[in-house]
């Protein structure tokens, strides 16, 4: 089956702990993203890759880090976490064309709280 | 229109009317336009992906159309039903490197 797994699908975290939310996609895209969800403000995109060893930053990207190592997996890094990190986040992968992305896969979604 | 953006925010549709919203992008540099839906507590999920200008496409009792040279797209709700409560959500890659740019969402809620 077709999927974009996250993993954990409910974090909390204490600040300053750091911590990693692993994505991995089994469709051998190209394309994958990271974006958070926070109330009034629709999805904003952190981070994205268009494949193994290019990534860049999106709308958001300060106190995050990611790596693309392998085309399957794209983990989302906090060095140093703050309550201001609280939020919704996906994972999303898509193939890549020369007229941009396709459709975007999304996994579940991971709530993340720092406190 | 630099940003994509989406309306109305939210709108209220009666079991069995029908709806529709937009979303305006920009129209330089286009390249696609995709629509999503997103239900509570899942996650979204691809409607269509356009990319020619006068493009009509539909799944169902839901259809969009594509207007590239204006900058925007409606998105159509024949007959509306509970179950197609949900966010609707439209995005464009920014350019050809795929940076894919969301609209804030129009929040559709559909009263029995």
């Amino acid at each position: 089956e077709a999927q974009v797994t996250q993993n954990p699908r409910y974090l909390i975290t204490v600040t300053g702990k750091k911590l990693t939310v692993t994505c991995s996609q089994n469709m051998n895209h190209e394309y994958m993203s990271w974006y958070r969800q926070d109330p009034g403000l629709g999805l904003r995109q952190i981070y994205y890759s268009m494949n193994v060893e290019v990534t860049d930053k999106g709308d958001v990207p300060e106190g995050y880090k990611v790596s693309r190592k392998e085309k399957r997996n794209f983990p989302l890094i906090l060095e140093s976490p703050s309550p201001n990190q609280t939020s919704l986040y996906f994972c999303a992968s898509s193939l890549s064309t020369s007229i941009g992305v396709t459709e975007a896969f999304f996994g579940q979604g991971t709530r993340l709280t720092v406190v | 229109i630099l940003n994509v953006e989406q309306s109305p925010q939210s709108l209220h549709v009666q079991e069995g009317d029908s709806t529709n919203f937009t979303c305006s992008f920009p129209s330089s540099n286009f390249y696609a336009l995709h629509w999503y839906r997103w239900e509570t507590a899942k996650s979204p999920e691809a409607l269509f992906v356009m990319t020619l200008n006068g493009d009509e496409k539909k799944k169902g009792r839901i259809s969009a159309t594509l207007n590239t040279k204006e900058g925007y797209s409606y998105l159509y709700i024949k007959g509306s039903q509970p179950e197609d409560s949900a966010t609707y959500l439209c995005a464009s890659p920014k350019a050809a490197g795929n940076k894919l740019t969301f609209g804030g969402g129009t929040r559709v809620l559909v009263k029995p």
